[in-house]
């Protein structure tokens, strides 16, 4: 089992709302991240967590704030979004977030599609 | 730093033609390589892989091999599907930043009845 799952599938806010994404997996895996997906484009890197720690910041603006409250769960705090924050957010997670070969695969979800309004 | 150029769509395919999608990577070290597939509306799924040279990646009927001597690792299929119908991203990640994936641009695969 590979699964990633994150929620909500689809949200809209607007400029002055707080809202949270989540993410979910259970598969022991002890890296999770976050991207930002914008159409046509490849998924950018925004956080990485190793063992629950924040490990990597892609200088990502303060509005965005992560959370990780236990090994399997990843959240993503949103507070006073622009609209051209609105894109697919996705998660991913790893066995390992160093190492070669099988430890750093990273598996996906679904994505959450954020409008900003 | 590291790179994947992949070249870029729209692909446009009848049912059963060939597919390939050309990859080619820079990278320190030696890297793992992949390639994710995304659906319309979804989010990305890991379609293969391989982490060492000459290892290759098998799923669903596509295929592609690790070539260091050309730092490649071009997509194939033998007989494309409508079901096929996604976009394809080429990446890599390399001894140089274990964490992070480095993407090509992607490819958009649309394939006819």
């Amino acid at each position: 089992d590979t699964e990633v799952t994150q929620t909500p599938k689809h949200l809209v806010m607007g400029m002055t709302n707080k809202k949270s994404l989540k993410c979910e997996q259970h598969m022991g895996h002890r890296a999770m991240y976050w991207y930002k997906q914008k159409a046509k484009k490849p998924p950018e890197l925004m956080f990485v967590y190793s063992y629950e720690k924040l490990s990597i910041n892609e200088s990502v603006p303060s509005r965005f704030s992560p959370e990780c409250p236990n090994s399997s769960l990843l959240n993503l705090h949103l507070h006073a979004l622009q609209p051209e924050d609105s894109a697919l957010y996705l998660c991913a997670s790893s066995q390992d977030a160093v190492g070669r070969e099988a430890k750093n695969i990273q598996y996906f979800g679904a994505g959450t599609r954020l409008s900003v309004l | 730093g590291d790179s994947v150029t992949q070249m870029e769509g729209p692909v446009t395919l009848s049912e059963e033609a060939f597919l390939t999608i050309n990859c080619t990577y820079t990278a320190t070290g030696y890297p793992s390589l992949f390639w994710y597939v995304q659906y319309p509306g979804e989010g990305l799924q890991l379609l293969l892989k391989a982490t060492k040279a000459d290892d290759k990646g098998s799923n669903k009927g596509f295929e592609a091999t690790y070539r260091k001597e050309t730092t490649s690792f071009h997509l194939e299929k033998g007989s494309v599907q409508v079901s096929d119908s996604a976009v394809y991203f080429c990446a890599l990640i390399s001894g140089g930043s274990n964490y992070k994936l480095t993407f090509g641009k992607g490819t958009l695969l649309t394939v006819n009845p």
